[in-house]
This record gives C-alpha cells, sequence and structure tokens, in this order.
C-alpha cells in the first residue's frame, strides 16, 4: 500500500525565512508521480508541482524548490524568503501509475505553515 | 465558465437524510474522483470513475454512492448521512494518462451533519 507522511503538522516562520516542508513516501511500484499542493486560507487546492519517478533532478520556480530524493523516498519543499501569503496548508500526494487506470492520489496528511510578520 | 465546479458550496444536514453533492467538469476529462478532508487524515479518496458508468470504491466508501452517467458529472451521494460525514468534500478531474497530469479539484463543499 502507498503512504504519505508529513511528520511536521504545523510550522511558524517569520517573514523572509527560509522553511522546508518534508514528505516521505512508501510505494511498491517502480513508476510512480509525486505531487505538491498549496491549501491556502480560502480553501482550495492549488497544484503547484509533480515529479515522475525517473526525473530526480531538483526544481526550482522562483522562490520556491524541491528536492527528490530516491534513496530516502523523500520529496521536500522549500520556500526561500518565505512571504504572508505563502502561509497555508501544504500537501504532498503520490499517485502510482499503471496504464489505463484511475490515477488515484494518496495524500499526506499536510502541513500548515504560517509565516507572520 | 470553464473548470470544476461544485454545489451545493455549504450544506447543513440532520442525521439520515439523504444528501447529495453535485460535481460538474467542462472540461471533457475522463477521471473524476471524490475525496473528504479531515483533520489529521488529509485527503482520502471515496470514489473515482474512469468514464461514464464506470465508477469503483477508493479508501473510505461506505456509506457513499455515485453514479456517472454523463462525462461531465460525478455526483456524490450519502444516503442517510451521519455525524462522522461531517467534512468538505472535493471533487476532482484528470484528462487522462495515468499518473502523468495533475489533479483539478473543485473548491469543496463544506458538509455539516447534526
Amino acid at each position: 500500500a502507498q503512504k504519505v507522511t508529513q511528520a511536521q503538522t504545523e510550522i511558524s516562520v517569520v517573514e523572509k525565512e527560509d522553511v522546508t516542508l518534508d514528505c516521505v513516501y512508501e510505494t511498491r511500484d517502480t513508476t510512480y508521480y509525486l505531487f505538491w499542493y498549496k491549501q491556502p486560507p480560502s480553501g482550495e487546492l492549488v497544484f503547484l508541482i509533480r515529479r515522475n519517478s525517473f526525473d530526480e533532478q531538483n526544481e526550482i520556480s522562483g522562490r520556491y524548490s524541491w528536492n527528490f530524493q530516491k534513496s530516502t523516498s523523500s520529496f521536500n519543499f522549500t520556500i526561500t524568503a518565505s512571504q504572508v501569503v505563502d502561509s497555508a496548508v501544504y500537501f504532498c500526494a503520490l499517485s502510482e501509475a499503471v496504464t489505463g487506470t484511475a490515477s488515484k492520489l494518496t495524500f499526506g496528511t499536510g502541513t500548515r505553515l504560517q509565516v507572520t510578520l | 465558465d470553464a473548470g470544476i465546479t461544485q454545489s451545493p458550496r455549504y450544506k447543513i444536514t440532520e442525521t439520515g437524510r439523504q444528501v447529495t453533492l453535485m460535481c460538474h467538469q467542462t472540461w471533457s476529462h475522463s477521471y473524476m474522483f471524490w475525496y473528504r478532508q479531515d483533520l489529521g487524515h488529509g485527503l482520502r479518496l471515496i470514489y473515482y470513475s474512469a468514464a461514464a458508468d464506470i465508477t469503483d470504491k477508493g479508501e473510505v466508501p461506505d456509506g457513499y454512492v455515485v453514479s456517472r452517467s454523463k462525462t461531465e458529472n460525478f455526483p456524490l451521494t450519502l444516503e442517510s448521512a451521519t455525524r462522522s460525514q461531517t467534512s468538505v468534500y472535493f471533487c476532482a478531474s484528470h484528462p487522462g494518462l495515468a499518473g502523468y497530469n495533475e489533479q483539478f479539484f473543485g473548491p469543496g463543499t463544506r458538509l455539516t451533519v447534526l
């Protein structure tokens, strides 16, 4: 069975600090996909990134960066110079990649990030 | 407007009543999903559908019924609501290739069962 663990329930930082959100996953599949979603206080789920299991390159998008390490089954998310608008709940999710099936997502329990002035 | 919509956005009902949550998408995506979000659990899959008239159970299907007569609609019915079904419900869709595309989520329905 697939499992995603986000051990950090809540993180509080002061604006401009860097913060890393941890995500550890378990799967028996050799091919799979990892995702990060953001849920701001308004409640909607916003897609941030998708990474497939064959691509271990780190990715940077503005102040956001992601570190994927298959050796430790981790897909961590770093926000550089955090801003108040980054305050949200962040979810890591895992999807199997079996052709012809619905790509069901297994979510972690989420990390609530609070950025204060 | 194009996208995925859910209705109602908020619903209060009583134990034992039947409730139907609606989900509509305009992209003609093949796959649709229902999740529930509860504190401490993240989002958990209730049911999903690969196409019209094809549905299957997810992680927490008990107490729920789904149907998909048209590609664009995927209603979720609580046949006899219980307090444990108080939750935020999200509908999602994605276009096709398994795992390749991210799922697109609706705005959610907050359901309270008294």
